[in-house]
């Protein structure tokens, strides 16, 4: 399995508080994706990596933010969570692209 | 309006069925990656295609890039291949689309 973790794996938070999801590699792949899966939607990217300090917007990244300092770490960040923010975030990796990507655990979170 | 379509959206098949899953996308891509989702929750790459075809054990992956059109088949299947399976593509700009998934369950 690729070394990809996640953190936290679950939390709980109320809407408006600033909340930080932490994905960690241990594999040195170039790309580094946040998605989010919601029940019939699928998943759908929010922001990704190609580098240290280049990120992209993906579909829905609209009260996300992320960066990447190092290679090794991406972080989502939701300045100010709202409810319809509940969801599973899932990392995932990949050496380039298109190449095979490969998932972390997923954090499920929930706003309240 | 969905750049990746899957069906069937459910499947039951009874232990050692052949199986079929769908996939039809509506974009220009690069590869098509087929995944497989748990019960638990975690993610599995398949396979990534982006012509003919590809076999891994008991799976299947086809690919038509002129229709648009791939499919997963299951040979022999088994209880343990209850899972969502998830077809995604790799599109332009390095933007990836999935499939809302198929969610297939094997009777012993």
């Amino acid at each position: 399995d690729a070394g990809i973790t996640q953190s936290p794996r679950h939390k709980v938070t109320e809407t408006g508080t600033p909340v930080t999801l932490r994905c960690h590699q241990t594999e040195n792949h170039r790309y580094m994706y946040w998605y989010r899966q919601d029940p019939g939607h699928g998943l759908r990217l929010i922001h990704y990596s190609y580098g240290v300090k280049d990120t992209d917007k993906g579909e829905v990244s609209d009260g996300y933010s992320v960066s990447r300092s190092k290679t090794e770490d991406f972080l989502l960040t939701l300045e100010s969570a709202t409810s319809s923010q509940t969801s599973v975030y899932f990392c995932a990796i990949s050496e380039a692209t298109p190449r095979e990507q490969y998932f972390g655990p997923g954090t499920r979170l929930l706003v309240l | 309006k969905n750049e990746v379509e899957q069906s069937p959206q459910n499947l039951t098949a009874q232990e050692g069925e052949f199986i079929t899953i769908n996939c039809s996308y509506s974009v220009g891509i690069s590869a098509l990656h087929w995944l497989q989702q748990h019960p638990g929750g975690g993610i599995v790459s398949l396979f990534m295609l982006s012509s003919g075809k590809k076999k891994h054990g008991r799976l299947i992956a086809t690919i038509n890039i002129q229709e648009k059109h791939s499919s997963l088949h299951i040979t022999a299947s088994h209880p343990r291949d209850s899972a969502v399976y998830i077809c995604a593509v790799a599109g332009a700009g390095n933007q990836f689309y999935f499939g809302t998934g198929t969610s297939l369950t094997v009777i012993p």
